[in-house]
C-alpha cells in the first residue's frame, strides 16, 4: 500500500510569509494528488487536484507542484484565513496532515 | 450548490451497530461515485469506503472490510454506511464525499460530518 508522509507536521508562520508543505509518497504515484484545507470543526476543502490544478474559487496564492514521489503545496503571502490544517491525498490514502499556525 | 448532509451518528457500545446516511441535493446523485472518509479525534483523514454511481461496485479500507457495508438508494439521493461490530478505534467524525479511489480531480463536495463514538 502507498503511504503519504507530510512534512512538517507542524508549521508556525506569520501573515505575509511564504510557506511550503511537502507530501512524499512511499512509491511513485501518478500525478493525481490532491490537497485539502481543513479548519477546526469543518469538513476538508479541496484546494488543488492533479498535483497542480487550482480548484475553482481558490485564491491564486495557493499553488501545487511535483511528480513521482514528491509533491509540494505552497502558499505565497499567508493570509489570516489560511491558518488551518492541510492534507494531501492520493486515491484512498491521505497524509497525516500539516497544522499551520500563526507565529 | 451541492449539499451533502450526514446523519445517524451517536454513542454506541463496543460490538454494536450503527447506520449512517448521507442525503445529497442539487446534483445528479446517481452519476457520481461516493466515499465515506473518517477522522478520529485529533487525527488525520482516513478513507473508509466507496461505491460506484450505480452501486454495483464497492470498495473498503482493510480496517473496516467485513464489518462495514456501503450502499446507496439513488431514487432517494441517499448514501448509507452500515457499521457492525464497532470498536473503540472506529470513533471518529464520518464524512460523506463525492468521489472514489479513481477520482482524478479530488473530492470536491463533502458533508459536514457526523460523530460516531464507540464506548461503554
Amino acid at each position: 500500500d502507498i503511504q503519504l508522509t507530510q512534512s512538517p507536521s507542524f508549521l508556525s508562520a506569520s501573515v505575509g510569509d511564504r510557506v511550503t508543505i511537502t507530501c512524499r509518497a512511499s512509491q511513485g504515484i501518478s500525478g493525481y494528488l490532491a490537497w485539502y484545507q481543513q479548519k477546526p470543526g469543518k469538513a476538508p476543502k479541496l484546494l488543488i487536484y492533479a498535483a497542480s490544478t487550482l480548484q475553482s474559487g481558490v485564491p491564486s496564492r495557493f499553488s501545487g507542484s511535483g511528480s513521482g514521489t514528491e509533491f509540494t503545496l505552497t502558499i505565497s503571502g499567508l493570509q489570516p484565513e489560511d491558518f488551518a490544517t492541510y492534507h494531501c491525498q492520493q486515491s484512498g490514502t491521505f497524509g497525516q496532515g500539516t497544522r499551520l499556525e500563526i507565529k | 450548490e451541492v449539499q451533502l448532509l450526514e446523519s445517524g451518528g451517536g454513542l454506541v457500545q463496543p460490538g454494536g451497530s450503527l447506520r449512517l446516511s448521507c442525503v445529497a441535493s442539487r446534483f445528479t446523485f446517481s452519476s457520481y461515485a461516493m466515499s465515506w472518509v473518517r477522522q478520529a479525534p485529533g487525527k488525520g483523514l482516513e478513507w473508509v469506503s466507496a461505491i460506484s454511481g450505480s452501486g454495483a461496485s464497492t470498495f473498503y479500507a482493510d480496517s473496516v472490510r467485513g464489518r462495514f457495508t456501503v450502499s446507496r438508494d439513488n431514487s432517494k439521493n441517499t448514501l448509507f454506511l452500515q457499521m457492525n461490530s464497532l470498536r473503540a478505534d472506529d470513533t471518529a467524525v464520518y464524512y460523506c464525499a463525492e468521489g472514489t479511489l479513481t477520482t482524478v480531480n479530488g473530492f470536491e463536495y463533502w458533508g459536514q460530518g457526523t460523530l460516531v463514538t464507540v464506548s461503554s
